[in-house]
């Protein structure tokens, strides 16, 4: 299946940083991007709909100030966590979908700590 | 939007036995369906998925049926093995065809 490659794989740090993710899909190109964040024990919460070279579409009760999204390329989407705090902390998953535009393929997952 | 139902939200079988674990969905115009399984501290997996044109897929030990007229959607695995445990995700594409709607999640565990 397609690759979605997710970077870092843990952050750790002290409120009030701001924390990027990264999301790239190694082997195709991803017109659409998606993030989620994942409580423990809980299900995947979509938390935005990222589309190459325009904003992204944020799912209600997401501050579109506080996670800004860029998917400035057809590979590359990011996810930056501004003044993060501890209520940030989560696990946060993108994916794509594949080249069929329906399949979707998850990253690694980058599990934030905010200290 | 979109709203996905799943149950049980944890299961626990013997190793051997078989599991099922059903979705329902509320957008009558969802048409694809696919069934994730995520380890601990890995990405989620899609393991099968169906569309609405089909009521039944087998992939070896792991099933999918679905009742577009009930709305719901099943996961059967049969001959469970250890290595089956963990958490599976049903979901649905929602009605603009952008974006998957998971649900809560079923914690899977099977003992030998």
């Amino acid at each position: 299946g397609a690759v979605v490659s997710q970077h870092p794989s843990w952050v750790i740090c002290k409120s009030g940083t701001s924390v990027k993710i990264e999301c790239r899909s190694l082997d195709f190109q991803a017109t659409t991007m998606f993030w989620y964040r994942q409580f423990p024990k809980q299900s995947l919460m979509l938390m935005a709909t990222s589309n190459e070279g325009s904003k992204a579409t944020y799912e209600q009760g997401v501050e579109k100030d506080k996670f800004l999204i860029n998917h400035a390329s057809l590979t590359l989407s990011t996810l930056t966590v501004t003044s993060a705090h501890p209520e940030d902390s989560s696990f946060y998953i993108c994916s794509a979908t594949g080249p069929t535009n329906e399949k979707l393929f998850f990253g690694s997952g980058t599990q934030l700590s905010v200290l | 939007g979109e709203n996905v139902e799943q149950h049980p939200s944890t299961l626990s079988v013997q190793e051997g036995d078989s599991a099922v674990i059903k979705c329902t969905y509320s957008d009558s115009a969802s048409n694809y369906f696919p069934w994730y399984k995520q380890e601990l501290g890995k990405r989620p997996q899609l393991i099968i998925d169906i569309r609405s044109n089909v009521g039944e897929k087998k992939d070896q030990r792991i099933a999918v049926t679905l009742n577009k007229t009930a709305k719901h959607f099943s996961l059967h695995i049969t001959e469970t093995q250890p290595e089956d445990s963990a958490v599976y995700f049903c979901a649905a594409l929602n009605q603009a065809g952008t974006a998957l709607i998971f649900g809560k999640g079923t914690t899977l565990s099977v003992s030998s």
